[in-house]
């Protein structure tokens, strides 16, 4: 079965840079969500998009952003980057109805560094 | 705003019972979720409760109490594999779940 696909994988950048993360979700789910997770931390949710419309926003940084484009898939575009912001970042997407399944599918995340 | 609160650490051996449990504060709540995560790896859904009572899905099951704002995972026939974190989330809005802080599972032999 299809799964979500996230690329690159790894990253490597330096401070103050700017990097692009991005994530192609499961045909037929129909919202997208960003997740970041620091070394054993917990998945902080950054923020969301149903049918290419951001449906809702956490923690992420001002210097973050994100789209879905028309093909469903999304981008989270990072700049300025901090040391902090090495951390895994996940990308996941559901069926309609999370309410009701409360079943999210990830990605196998992409692995950012920051030097 | 939301917190989750459950225990860090859990030890056992093979072929016991294990519970974590999950206390939630939160604004808005439609059911509580609980996924694996290997180290390095993705977090993998689990089970969903969005009513109260049990779920049961082969040697795992999940709990709630919507008026206590509990929940619990038991982890039954503990396998070495089992060694992994587990997180309960909450879907406050119907629209993205907010995770705890996980609660690590060390299994022996």
């Amino acid at each position: 079965a299809a799964g979500v696909i996230q690329s690159p994988r790894h990253l490597i950048k330096e401070k103050r840079e700017t990097a692009t993360l991005k994530c192609y979700p499961i045909p037929r789910h129909d919202t997208v969500y960003w997740y970041q997770q620091g070394p054993g931390q917990d998945p902080q949710f950054l923020i969301s998009f149903y049918e290419k419309m951001q449906s809702d926003k956490g923690s992420i940084p001002d210097r973050f952003s994100a789209q879905q484009f028309s093909d469903y898939h999304s981008e989270l575009n990072m700049s300025s980057l901090e040391l902090g912001d090495s951390a895994l970042y996940f990308c996941a997407s559901s069926l309609p109805g999370l309410r009701n399944t409360g079943e999210l599918f990830f990605g196998e995340g992409s692995r950012l560094t920051v030097l | 705003g939301q917190s989750l609160e459950q225990p860090s650490e859990v030890t056992a051996v093979e072929g016991a019972i294990v519970q974590i449990n999950c206390t939630y504060q939160t604004s808005g709540f439609y059911g509580l979720s609980w996924y694996q995560q290997h180290d390095g790896g993705a977090p993998t859904f689990l089970s969903y409760n969005g009513l109260d009572g049990l779920e049961e899905t082969g040697r795992f099951s999940s709990f709630l109490s919507r008026s206590d704002s509990y929940g619990y995972l038991l982890l039954q026939e503990l396998q070495m594999k089992d060694s992994a974190s587990y997180f309960c989330a909450v879907n406050q809005a119907g629209t993205a779940l907010i995770f705890g802080k996980g609660t690590t599972l060390s299994v022996s032999s």
